[in-house]
């Protein structure tokens, strides 16, 4: 089971371009990485997964060096809906009676005018 | 159009009753999911389910059970309910379950269950 290691906290302010950084080290061959972003009272929401090199969608780009152990997520020119916890996750499937589908303490962003 | 329901939003009861929580997804997906957040904001998954086969975490105490009547539905009966049951129980789906798919779940906007 791949442990993910993320900043605490970030600070940004509107129009910047943030990016996450999210630490695997012990990443196995056939893990995804997936980020989800969750507003207060909210469930998360599945921003973007990726497995190498560069994924983009119309929310966020997702960044993968060679050897897949971090992963950037960049969320170009944020405003202040953005502020959120995003969280990391690193697997293939999940399974097990433990599960390995673990939402950790996540990236508190917080978006200042 | 909502892909993800849950009802009810707030539950408040008291020790010792009997509470369900039932959740519904549209999306077509096979296998849904109930996750716990406690006040920590850590969020952990109690269950898995399609229509094959049910995978239980192993800390879940067995007051928990899930009931899915059909592939869109999945509710969460709580027995003999406990202060320590106190949080935000959120229902989630995703296309599948033994592949990459699994991480790519939709959440529920959560139930708020408060014990007294």
């Amino acid at each position: 089971l791949a442990k993910t290691t993320q900043p605490i906290s970030m600070d940004s302010y509107e129009g910047q371009e943030v990016n996450i950084t999210c630490s695997h080290n012990n990443i196995a061959t056939n893990d995804y990485i997936t980020w989800y972003q969750q507003f207060p009272s909210q469930g998360p929401r599945f921003i973007i997964q990726g497995y190498k090199t560069k994924v983009t969608n119309e929310v966020a780009s997702l960044f993968i060096p060679a050897d897949r152990k971090s992963s950037t997520l960049s969320l170009p020119r944020v405003s202040l809906s953005d502020t959120a916890v995003y969280y990391c996750l690193v697997g293939d499937r999940y399974g097990g009676s433990q599960g390995n589908l673990i939402f950790g303490k996540g990236t508190k962003l917080s978006v200042k005018p | 159009d909502t892909a993800v329901s849950q009802t009810p939003k707030y539950l408040v009861t008291q020790m010792g009753n009997d509470k369900s929580i039932k959740c519904e997804q549209n999306l077509g997906h096979d296998t849904m999911y109930w996750y716990k957040q406690d006040s920590k904001k850590f969020l952990k998954i109690m269950f898995s389910y399609n229509n094959k086969e049910l995978i239980i975490n192993e800390t879940v105490p067995n007051r928990f059970s899930p009931k899915s009547p059909d592939k869109a539905h999945l509710n969460l009966h709580i027995n003999s309910l406990e202060l320590g049951d106190s949080a935000v129980y959120f229902c989630a789906s995703s296309p599948g379950l033994r592949d990459r798919s699994s991480y790519e779940q939709y959440f529920g906007p959560g139930t708020r269950l408060t014990v007294t």
